[in-house]
């Protein structure tokens, strides 16, 4: 399965944009990429996926490079309640399951 | 509303006991997941279903099985416990929509410790 990087951690400021990277150079043309947050002491819940344009919703938007090689989430402007893990994944086209790795730890300072 | 929820939320059992880890949907999905979550590891699949009588085998699955007699319940049993099997559980559901899976619903997880 292809893999995913992300860095471990990176740190914000409240009310500002943050750009969360994550590197998936041996993505393949039906794998759609994911990303997922995981609050302390809860299950993950959903952010946003895409395919190959740059999605939007009321979450985030997430910037797919134009080789599928790297891709962005970006939170608009960061609250504390957006302290989280962010997982990137990529999840074969109809298969449904999704590989999380150890995902960017994101601190928001106030 | 609809809801994924587990049951119990809290575990202590001791090594070679029979466990049972409940999930119950309300959505009317298709597809139930079952993860486990350990320091260092991030999430990993265990068990999965598509459908009522369908079950697979994820990424860590000896020590467990799983069955699904309907849609809404898929209960995650550890046939004899072992204090590897120390840790948090997650169950999770999604909607078969062809393409792709648009969202996996998570419930708020089981912590279990075996002694």
């Amino acid at each position: 399965d292809a893999k995913t990087t992300q860095p471990n951690s990176m740190e914000s400021n409240e009310e500002e944009p943050v750009h969360l990277p994550c590197n998936h150079s041996t993505i393949s043309g039906t794998d759609y990429i994911h990303w997922y947050r995981q609050l302390p002491s809860q299950g993950p819940e959903y952010v946003i996926h895409g395919l190959t344009s740059n999605v939007n919703n009321r979450m985030a938007s997430l910037a797919i490079a134009e080789d599928r090689k790297s891709s962005t989430l970006i939170l608009h402007r960061a609250t504390l309640r957006d302290a989280a893990v962010y997982y990137c994944i990529l999840e074969k086209g109809s298969n449904y399951k999704l590989t999380f790795g150890k995902g960017t730890l994101l601190t928001v300072n106030p | 509303d609809a809801e994924i929820t587990q049951s119990p939320r809290h575990k202590i059992t001791e090594t070679g006991r029979q466990v049972t880890l409940a999930c119950h949907q309300t959505w009317n999905h298709n597809n139930m997941f079952w993860y486990r979550q350990d320091l260092g590891h991030g999430l990993r699949l265990i068990h999965y279903s598509y459908g009522v009588q369908d079950t697979n085998k994820g990424e860590v699955s000896d020590g467990y099985s799983v069955s699904r007699s309907n849609t809404e319940d898929l209960p995650l049993t550890l046939e004899s416990a072992a204090s590897s099997q120390t840790s948090v559980y997650f169950c999770a559901s999604s909607e078969s929509l062809g393409l792709s899976n648009n969202e996996q619903f998570f419930g708020p997880g089981t912590r279990l410790t075996v002694l």
